[in-house]
Order: C-alpha cells, then sequence, then structure tokens
C-alpha cells in the first residue's frame, strides 16, 4: 500500500526555537492535512491544504503555524516559535481525491517534545 | 458537549470474546462516520467506515443511528492482536476541508 513519509520522527527542540515538520505525500494525492495529538488526549485537527493554498484551520493553527508544498512533493509544517505546549505527535494525511468517504491515508508522525 | 464522545475504557476481554463499543457525536450536520484503530504511539489506522444500513467487515459490524447520534462497534471473537484504542471519527464536509473530528478513543486489551 502507498504511504505518507515524515520526517522526522523524533524532533528535540528548544523553547522558542524555530521547526520544520517535513512529510511527503502519495504522489498523486492533492489534499494534504495536518493533525496533532497531545499524549494522552485525541487527535486534533489543524490544517487542510489544497490547490496550494490553506483550505481550513483550526484555532490552534494560529500565527506561529505555517505550511507549504515548496516543491511539487513535500508538504511542511513550520512552528515559527515553539512552546512548550506545542510537545506532541504530529501526523501528516493526504488524501487523492475530495468526497467524505476517500480514505486519509496517516504518515508515522513526528514526535516533538519542546524543552 | 464534546464533539464525539466515547467512554476510554479500559475495556479488558479475554480471548474469543464479543465486545462492543459506542460513540455519540454533537454536530448533526456530520456527513460521515468510521471507526479507525490506533496502536500505541503509531498513527490512526482506518477500521471501516460507518454506514446508515450497518456494515460488516469480518469479525467487526458497524452500526449508524442517526437519529440518535450515536456509533456503534461490535467486535466478535476477540484476538490478541485486537488490542489497540479504537477511535471513533465523524466528517463534516466544508467543502474541500473534509476534516475529520476524532474522539479520544476507546482502549481494549484482549487477554489470554
Amino acid at each position: 500500500e502507498p504511504e505518507v513519509t515524515q520526517t522526522p520522527s523524533h524532533q528535540v527542540t528548544q523553547m522558542g526555537q524555530e521547526v520544520i515538520l517535513r512529510c511527503v505525500p502519495i504522489s498523486n494525492h492533492l489534499y494534504f492535512y495536518w493533525y496533532r495529538q497531545i499524549l494522552g488526549q485525541k487527535v486534533e485537527f489543524l490544517v487542510s491544504f489544497y490547490n496550494n493554498e490553506i483550505s481550513e484551520k483550526s484555532e490552534i493553527f494560529d500565527d506561529q503555524f505555517s505550511v507549504e508544498r515548496p516543491d511539487g512533493s513535500n508538504f511542511t509544517l513550520k512552528i515559527r516559535s515553539t512552546k512548550l505546549e506545542d510537545s506532541a505527535m504530529y501526523f501528516c494525511a493526504s488524501k487523492s481525491r475530495a468526497g467524505n468517504n476517500e480514505k486519509l491515508f496517516f504518515g508515522s508522525g513526528t514526535q516533538l517534545s519542546v524543552l | 458537549r464534546k464533539e464525539v464522545e466515547q467512554d476510554p475504557g479500559p475495556f479488558n476481554v479475554p480471548e474469543g470474546a464479543t465486545v462492543a463499543f459506542n460513540c455519540t457525536y454533537s454536530n448533526s450536520a456530520s456527513q460521515s462516520f468510521f471507526w479507525y484503530r490506533q496502536d500505541c504511539r503509531k498513527e490512526p489506522k482506518l477500521l471501516m467506515s460507518v454506514y446508515s444500513s450497518g456494515n460488516e467487515d469480518g469479525r467487526f459490524t458497524a452500526q449508524l443511528n442517526r437519529a440518535s447520534q450515536y456509533i456503534s462497534l461490535l467486535i466478535r471473537d476477540s484476538k490478541l492482536s485486537d488490542s489497540a484504542t479504537y477511535l471513533c471519527v465523524v466528517n463534516v464536509d466544508t467543502g474541500t476541508a473534509s476534516k475529520l473530528t476524532f474522539g479520544t478513543g476507546t482502549r481494549l486489551q484482549v487477554t489470554l
């Protein structure tokens, strides 16, 4: 089965530093997402991206966050100035078509630890 | 009220048992429904979609009651490998976004 690839698998950073989490969605997919999961809590939607622009973002996705698809294959999430509460597992996801029942493929996640 | 509510468990059952999980959702505009499985520190994986007529996939049966905003998952003949957290997920279509809203999950532990 095709895979969404995320790098790195673990990222440790100091509070206030910028981090970039990287994702390579499945090659023919058009819809891209970031979700996060704080330890012991539910998976939360951050942002969706289609046609080179943000489709929707949650309240979590404030000015410190940005997404980019710089080269047609990578999809990145940048956190400008990390806070302790940004520590979480970040999941990238993609799907090929619109439609509520289209399968969403998740990457294996990047565990971000902010110290 | 939480958008998607589940009993966190854990449910501890012996191998071969039948176990049922329930879930309620608050947004009546929710349009599609899923059960995902999540192993510890791993990504969520789609177990099955849930349809109004109810649907079955091997040992797994899902039911949806739109009037009550209630979703269920039944696992028959539990295996050790079924031990995981089961996430109830709903989708409200917002055009291109189609974002998923997850419950906190119900943890299942199947024992010998």
